[in-house]
């Protein structure tokens, strides 16, 4: 099956300073990446849809110029938490679309975030 | 208001027994697909079954079955002979639109965590 990578599983940081996260297709070519954040016993709250070449776009509240998105292979997307502030601290998952008619999204393993 | 609404924030059921989790969905759209998944503790969204709009027979994965009625528009989750590596949160979700099956946006409800007892 389809195999997604997110780097890193969890990071620390301190309040002020930018992390970067990356979602890698492993075995396939994915156009689009999505990428979730979930806080703990919530739901997966989809932040913005990830076109390979193209800007990101954005659900309604994500503040662009915070969580920047850059999708510059088929492979990679990679998502930038600046100036980070403690309710940043969540759980962050990418998923990726499989590259032809099918009907499934393949997910990461996730990269917890903690601001302190 | 909530496309995805699943009303059972938590459910216990003994093992070897079945259980059913429920959601609810709206939409105005012809053309949609209707997912579950698995999230145990670790984080991991497992996908576990998946039902089309148009498919007329409800879907059937190993243990995991769906029980899809369209004009009442919820899709169940069935789960038979349960085990305790079963006990996790289970999500059903949404994609809708004609854009293309992979690339629209999926969309989660809020969850029912399972635990399976011995």
């Amino acid at each position: 099956g389809a195999v997604v990578s997110q780097h890193p599983s969890w990071v620390i940081c301190k309040s002020g300073t930018s992390v970067k996260i990356e979602c890698r297709s492993l075995d396939f070519q994915a156009t689009t990446m999505f990428w979730y954040r979930q806080f703990p016993k919530q739901s997966l709250m989809l932040m913005a849809t990830s076109n390979e070449g193209s800007k990101a776009t954005y659900e309604q509240g994500v503040e662009k110029d915070k969580f920047l998105i850059n999708h510059a292979s088929l492979t990679l997307s990679t998502l930038t938490v600046t100036s980070a502030h403690p309710e940043d601290s969540s759980f962050y998952i990418c998923s990726a679309d499989g590259g032809g008619r099918t009907y499934e999204q393949y997910f990461g393993p996730g990269t917890r975030l903690t601001v302190t | 208001a909530q496309k995805i609404t699943q009303t059972q924030p938590g459910m216990f059921v003994q093992e070897k027994e079945a259980v059913t989790l429920d959601c609810t969905y709206d939409t105005s759209d012809q053309s949609y697909g209707l997912f579950w998944y698995k999230q145990p503790s670790s984080g991991e969204m497992i996908f576990l079954i998946y039902q089309g709009s148009y498919d007329e027979q409800n879907a059937t994965e190993g243990r995991y079955s769906l029980n899809f009625q369209k004009a009442r528009k919820s899709a169940n989750l069935v789960i038979s002979a349960s085990q305790l590596g079963d006990s996790a949160m289970y999500f059903c979700a949404m994609r809708e639109g004609d854009t293309g099956w992979n690339t629209d946006k999926l969309i989660f409800g809020t969850g029912t965590r399972l635990q399976v007892f011995p």
